[in-house]
């Protein structure tokens, strides 16, 4: 079964740093998702990517982070000064059309401190 | 107010027990809903789809109230293997990117 792909699976990083998270869509899905989930809460929608550009973004997605697809094949994620509430589970996820459920990958734990 | 909320949970049953999870939605504009269940640490996995007629897959049954913006998921026979948590999630109209609205999620122990 076609999976959506995740690196690194745990990442710790000093405050202030900046981090990039990696995913592999399913390759025929068109549109691009990330969430995260801080522990013991709820799954919150950050962005969504369709076209090569950013379709919504959320209040949580503010200047400090950026998506890109750089090639047919990857989805990042970036960071660019992290806080210590950035700690989170960070998933990606896409999906192949419209009237299409979500993928999911396994996720990014990243951990700041 | 609370976009999607469920019951806080947890619900702790013994296997072959028959248990009802809730859940309402504020969004009256909401298009689809689902019910996807989480297991620790974790990605969301999608359970199942949630029609206005109700649909059942298996030992799991999904009904849909839209004039009381109520979704209900019920698990017959309890199974070890369900321990989980279960997420009420709804897409709320957005700018057509079709972004999923996810309730906290309502934790299920299965006891032997």
């Amino acid at each position: 079964e076609p999976e959506v792909t995740q690196t690194p699976s745990h990442q710790v990083t000093q405050m202030g740093q900046e981090v990039i998270l990696r995913c592999v869509p399913i390759s025929n899905h068109l549109y691009f998702y990330w969430y995260r989930q801080i522990l013991g809460q709820k799954v919150e929608f950050l962005v969504s990517f369709y076209n090569n550009e950013i379709s919504e973004k959320s209040e949580i997605f503010d200047d400090q982070f950026s998506v890109e697809r750089p090639d047919g094949s990857n989805f990042t994620l970036k960071i660019r000064s992290t806080k210590l509430e950035d700690s989170a589970m960070y998933f990606c996820a896409s999906r192949e059309g419209q009237e299409r459920g979500y993928t999911f990958g396994s996720g990014t734990r990243l951990t700041v401190v | 107010r609370k976009e999607v909320e469920q019951d806080p949970g947890p619900f702790n049953v013994p296997e072959g027990a028959t248990v009802a999870f809730n859940c309402t939605y504020s969004n009256s504009a909401s298009q689809s809903f689902f019910w996807y269940r989480q297991d620790c640490r974790k990605e969301p996995k999608l359970l199942m789809s949630v029609y206005s007629s109700g649909n059942e897959d298996g030992r799991f049954t999904a009904q849909l109230n839209r004039a009381s913006q109520y979704i209900s998921l019920l698990i017959r026979d309890s199974k070890l293997s369900d321990s989980a948590t279960y997420l009420c999630v709804v897409n709320i109209v957005g700018a057509g990117s079709y972004q999923l609205t996810f309730g906290k999620g309502t934790k299920l122990s299965v006891i032997p």
